[in-house]
């Protein structure tokens, strides 16, 4: 069945870096952009930013600008989220989501979530 | 900034029906979308393109827009719809956030 699988909980320490992975499977991983929203704790989601798993190409939302890197892995099938200098702030859980094809930034398919804390 | 708002909590009784408003202005009109999400559990897509359902969403999950805001509306509200629900705008003119997510509404089935 189409999903994607994130992995595992993350624990770091202030200033350090986080990458997070999304394994895409049941479709073909480079016919669909890939979104990243975080949730912070009993907060609602907001918005990272989008990777064209096709072409590499990127789009940030303005917070995330120049800490915020998607890349992605063609022959895995897999995304990654990496987020650097972690503060207390970027402690939530962030979500891998598939957009539609057919529908400008819409999302049908999301990742079960990654919990990054971020504790000294 | 731009900015979707929705009311923080709407609780109804089994049986009735829930209206859960999303509203900015302007509205950006290229796609507004639904989600819900039950506690611990990552959003699931419950509207798209403003009123068109996804496969497995239940036909009491309705969609509609109307000027500066758009309504998620659930008929005959069941104890399973409880939980956060968010809409979800999308705009490619580069004038507004390519994407936005109001603030959620916290559903309580009575």
């Amino acid at each position: 069945q189409v999903q994607v699988v994130q992995s595992g909980a993350e624990v770091k320490k202030p200033g350090a870096s986080v990458k997070v992975s999304c394994k895409a499977s049941g479709y073909t991983f480079t016919d669909y952009y890939m979104h990243w929203v975080r949730q912070a704790p009993g907060q609602g989601l907001e918005w990272m930013g989008w990777i064209n798993p096709n072409s590499g190409g990127t789009k940030y939302a303005q917070k995330f600008q120049g800490w915020v890197t998607m890349t992605r892995e063609k022959s895995i099938n897999t995304a990654y989220m990496e987020v650097s200098r972690v503060t207390s702030d970027d402690t939530a859980v962030y979500y891998c989501a598939r957009e539609m094809a057919t529908v400008f930034r819409a999302f049908d398919i999301w990742g079960q979530g990654t919990v990054v804390t971020v504790s000294s | 900034s731009y900015e979707l708002t929705q009311p923080p909590s709407v609780s109804v009784s089994p049986g009735q029906t829930a209206r859960i408003t999303c509203s900015g202005d302007p509205l950006p009109k290229k796609s507004t979308s639904w989600y819900q999400q039950k506690p611990g559990q990552a959003p699931v897509m419950v509207i798209y393109k403003d009123s068109e359902r996804p496969s497995g969403i239940p036909e009491r999950f309705s969609g509609a827009s109307l000027g500066t805001t758009v309504t998620l509306t659930i008929s005959g509200v069941q104890a399973e719809d409880e939980g956060d629900y968010y809409c979800q705008s999308a705009d490619r003119s580069g004038t507004y956030p390519e994407v936005l997510f109001g603030g959620g509404t916290k559903l309580t089935v009575l």
